[in-house]
């Protein structure tokens, strides 16, 4: 049972570089979230959507963007990378029968800025 | 979403009971109580909800109070692998609606 993937697992990124953190879901759940962990705290939630083709800010979204194509994938993009933006990176999932689903996470990405 | 006030940090012995209390005194009517834990460098895992009936699965109890205003997770025997942060969090049951995570009780189940 893959869940929630996340890649790549690891990545460092030069200030003012650019990447994709990648997460794919095979649950079929039309929720799916970014949060952010940095560290000795808990999660702020980034991003988040509802369903396909509809996305919404969450508490902490400058500086990343996000895009749902397709209810398998939700990727995150950081366009110009800050030191600040230094932390682990955790995708999750939640189904759609009931609303009171709990959400399902990946392993997370770890990014370092330098 | 309600705030929720935990312990910074217990400690329980390997095979005895762990009880990690969580009082979430403005919790509304609407709201599910959610108990997830985090394993050092991996994700948050899922581990039980409520509304105001006590829950029992296979990985541990929830007890909430008449009141709804505390509830008690109960992990029955622990083991050296419960060793984690546990995150108690009060969330409305619509659509879409976010996780609001605090610092969490940092469990170390002890030989």
């Amino acid at each position: 049972n893959a869940g929630v993937t996340q890649t790549p697992k690891f990545r460092i990124l030069k200030i003012g570089q650019s990447m994709t953190l990648q997460c794919t879901q095979d649950m079929n759940h039309n929720y799916m979230y970014w949060y952010r962990q940095d560290p000795g705290m808990g999660l702020k939630l980034i991003y988040y959507s509802v369903g396909a083709g509809i996305t919404d800010k969450g508490e902490v979204p400058n500086g990343y963007n996000v895009s749902r194509s397709t209810t398998e994938d939700f990727p995150l993009r950081l366009e110009l990378a800050a030191p600040s933006q230094t932390s682990v990176y955790f995708c999750a999932s939640s189904g759609t029968e009931y609303s009171n689903q709990p959400q399902h996470f990946g392993d997370g990405t770890r990014l370092s800025i330098l | 979403d309600a705030k929720t006030t935990q312990p910074p940090s217990m400690d329980c012995a390997e095979g005895r009971a762990a009880n990690l209390p969580c009082n979430h005194s403005t919790i509304s009517g609407n709201e599910y109580v959610y108990w997830y834990r985090q394993i050092h460098s991996q994700g948050p895992q899922y581990i039980i909800h409520g509304l105001k009936n006590n829950e029992t699965n296979e990985m541990a109890s929830l007890i909430i109070t008449e009141d709804r205003k505390s509830s008690t997770l109960i992990l029955p025997h622990a083991t050296l692998r419960d060793t984690a942060v546990y995150y108690c969090i009060v969330r409305v049951a619509t659509s879409g609606s976010r996780l609001t995570f605090g610092e969490g009780t940092q469990l170390t189940v002890n030989p």
